[in-house]
């Protein structure tokens, strides 16, 4: 089945400093979807990408559907304490809106004082 | 506001003890899934209603189940629980009137079995 590739695994960073994370594909997908995953709870959608080459901004987070829509990055600018969590990449496929989602294996990011 | 509600957020069962976890979307989706998500692992699709037609993964074990009685409700039975079986388990829902598959998640309900 498709994989997505997420990398790096954990970041340990400061308080105010950026974040980068990315994920990567051997097939190509429709849409790329951003989520974050706090403990105990269910992911929540940050940012949606639908076109190639697309850069979509919400707040402090910023993300880009590859070129080649075989990969995507994500970018927190300014990092606070509670962006910390599970952030994942999803893929999906399908050229309509019924398809499961790929998950890539998560980037946990973890603040310090 | 509109939401996923999963209920309970946590369920005991005993091994071999049939469990059903349920889930309610004020979205009005018409597609609802679930998806397994164990210890420090990404969440993975089991199944799919796309309206009342289900769709089920390859590797979905036949001891878990799925009913949709109507647009706003989706179950999730396990028949016989195994000690494996125990996770989170996360309902989402999508629209499908558009081009786009943004799925929106329910809080889960973390499953242990004894």
């Amino acid at each position: 089945g498709q994989q997505l590739n997420q990398s790096p695994q954990s970041m340990f960073i400061q308080e105010g400093e950026d974040v980068s994370m990315n994920c990567t594909s051997s097939s190509i997908f429709n849409t790329w979807l951003w989520y974050k995953q706090d403990p105990g709870e269910g992911p929540v959608l940050l940012i949606a990408l639908y076109k190639a080459g697309e850069l979509t901004s919400n707040g402090r987070l910023t993300a880009q559907f590859g070129i080649t829509r075989k990969d995507s990055f994500l970018n927190i600018s300014a990092s606070i304490p509670s962006d910390v969590g599970i952030y994942f990449c999803a893929g999906s496929d399908s050229g309509g809106g019924a398809d499961g989602l790929t998950f890539g294996k998560g980037t946990h990011l973890i603040i310090q004082p | 506001d509109a939401m996923v509600i999963q209920n309970p957020r946590y369920q005991v069962t005993q091994f071999g003890k049939p469990v059903t976890l349920s889930c309610s979307q004020t979205l009005n989706h018409n597609v609802m899934y679930w998806y397994q998500q164990k210890s420090s692992q990404a969440p993975k699709l089991l199944f799919h209603y796309y309206d009342k037609d289900f769709n089920n993964e390859a590797d979905t074990p036949d001891n878990f189940q799925s009913r949709r009685p109507n647009t706003s409700f989706c179950f999730l039975d396990i028949r016989s629980p195994g000690l494996g079986d125990a996770a989170m388990y996360l309902c989402a829902t999508s629209r499908d009137d558009s081009s786009y598959n943004e799925q929106f998640f329910g809080p889960g309900t973390r499953l242990t079995v004894l």
